[in-house]
């Protein structure tokens, strides 16, 4: 089991560009979260999804943002139209589900020039 | 939704003694609290966790307590040595629906270990 993959691990982008990160869970592990983390600051929620369905998009922007993750293939977290504000590591986790121990990516460090 | 804080931001000890990290959360439905370290540069990793139907846990130099009624819980890491320096997150998992649960992170502790 390789564990959950994030790619890229580093990702530059132009303002006004799109960004997008991807993360594949674990085998058997059908919920995904996704956090923000800027320097030197703690995890912050962003969205919770299973296999097709947003469960959770409290913590996300309204504007920009959207994640989806679809029947086959990873979750991707789609950023529009970047601004230097959404430079920071998103870490993505998944679970097989209730109370179960989340396992974390290595992050895609977003760099907005 | 849960609101979880956690106290100290920072934390210096010296190698050899304990250190403390606080959490509470605000959800008295929350059954699940993992604690996970995050070296520099790295993923967070579960060092431990803790259910709702236990008062505390313990593997090795790491303790985990837990008071539902005061809606609180605590890592404890006695002999601290220099590879414990990193940063601490604290967890509570809520009832999401659909029979699903989602986790709520502290802000995180920074540990120092001085040698």
């Amino acid at each position: 089991n390789a564990g959950v993959m994030q790619n890229p691990r580093h990702l530059v982008r132009r303002r006004g560009q799109e960004a997008r990160l991807r993360c594949s869970p674990m085998k058997g592990h059908s919920h995904v979260y996704w956090y923000r983390q800027l320097p030197e600051e703690g995890l912050k929620f962003m969205v919770y999804l299973q296999k097709e369905n947003i469960i959770d998009e409290s913590g996300m922007p309204k504007e920009r943002f959207s994640a989806e993750f679809p029947k086959e293939g990873p979750s991707i977290l789609r950023i529009q139209q970047v601004v230097r504000g959404d430079s920071a590591a998103y870490f993505c986790a998944s679970s097989p589900g209730q109370l179960s121990e989340a396992f974390f990516g290595q992050g895609t460090r977003l760099t907005v020039v | 939704g849960e609101n979880v804080e956690q106290h100290p931001s920072t934390l210096s000890v010296q190698e050899g003694d304990s250190a403390v990290i606080k959490c509470t959360y605000s959800d008295s439905a929350s059954n699940y609290f993992p604690w996970y370290k995050q070296e520099l540069g790295k993923r967070p990793q579960l060092i431990i966790d803790i259910r709702s139907n236990v008062g505390e846990k313990k593997d090795q130099r790491i303790a985990v307590t837990l008071n539902k009624t005061a809606k609180h819980f605590s890592l404890h890491i006695t002999e601290t040595q220099p590879e414990d320096s990193a940063v601490y997150f604290c967890a509570a998992a809520q009832y999401s629906g659909a029979g699903s649960y989602q986790l709520t992170f502290g802000k995180g502790t920074k540990l120092s270990v001085i040698p």
